[in-house]
């Protein structure tokens, strides 16, 4: 199993360019997240997916958008990139709601 | 709202025990968990408590939960340099799938 992976792990944006990041699961989980870190901050959720085909808003959604077309894949878009993006990107995944979440190693997006 | 604190910055020399505190205004999260996450990688699941305990132990690890003063806590017995890393508490109510994470404690282990 190999978990969560993210794809890419490291980009660089220039303001304006959009981009999408992916982010895959191999164990069949129902639930998937994506989060934003940032210096001295905890994550924050940006968006969250209860199953295939379904996608919700979370903390701080606005300038992104998902999509989970397969359950093993959830995608997070930026449409026109800012330089207020610029973070580290975790996607997880969880069995159901109720459950402790699985983190992906992370992508680090630097927008310029 | 929601709010969890952490201490930015915990410094150990190795050997010596580590003591890293969370503080919380939600009552009402039933698992609390702490995550470690190692330079350039993801969060990695530690342990986590219920909230009916006061104290959970794993090996050189002991989480302490103060319900009353809404306090836990992390305890690293004999600190080594691969203990190195950002430590996450977050908080989750049962039944939903919303965490509240920490700032996250930068601990540093001086060999």
């Amino acid at each position: 199993n190999a978990g969560v992976t993210q794809t890419p792990k490291f980009r660089v944006l220039k303001t304006g360019q959009s981009m999408t990041l992916l982010c895959a699961q191999d164990m069949n989980h129902e639930y998937m997240y994506w989060y934003r870190q940032d210096p001295g901050m905890g994550l924050r959720l940006i968006h969250y997916s209860v199953g295939e085909g379904t996608t919700a808003k979370g903390e701080v959604p606005d300038g992104y958008n998902v999509s989970r077309l397969k359950k093993q894949n959830f995608l997070l878009g930026l449409e026109s990139a800012a330089p207020s993006q610029t973070s580290v990107y975790f996607c997880a995944s969880s069995p159901s709601q109720d459950n402790e979440q699985y983190f992906g190693p992370g992508t680090r997006l630097t927008v310029t | 709202g929601e709010d969890v604190e952490q201490s930015l910055f915990l410094s150990v020399r190795e050997g010596d025990s580590s003591v890293i505190n969370c503080t919380y205004t939600d009552s009402s999260s039933t698992y609390l968990y702490w995550y470690k996450q190692e330079p350039g990688a993801g969060l990695q699941l530690l342990t986590y408590i219920f909230s009916n305990m006061d104290m959970k132990q794993d090996q050189r690890l002991t989480v302490l939960l103060n319900k009353k003063d809404k306090h836990l806590s992390l305890r690293i017995a004999d600190t080594q340099t691969g203990d190195s890393a950002i430590y996450f508490c977050a908080l989750r109510r049962s039944g939903t799938y919303k965490y509240i994470f920490g700032t996250g404690t930068r601990l540093k282990v001086l060999a």
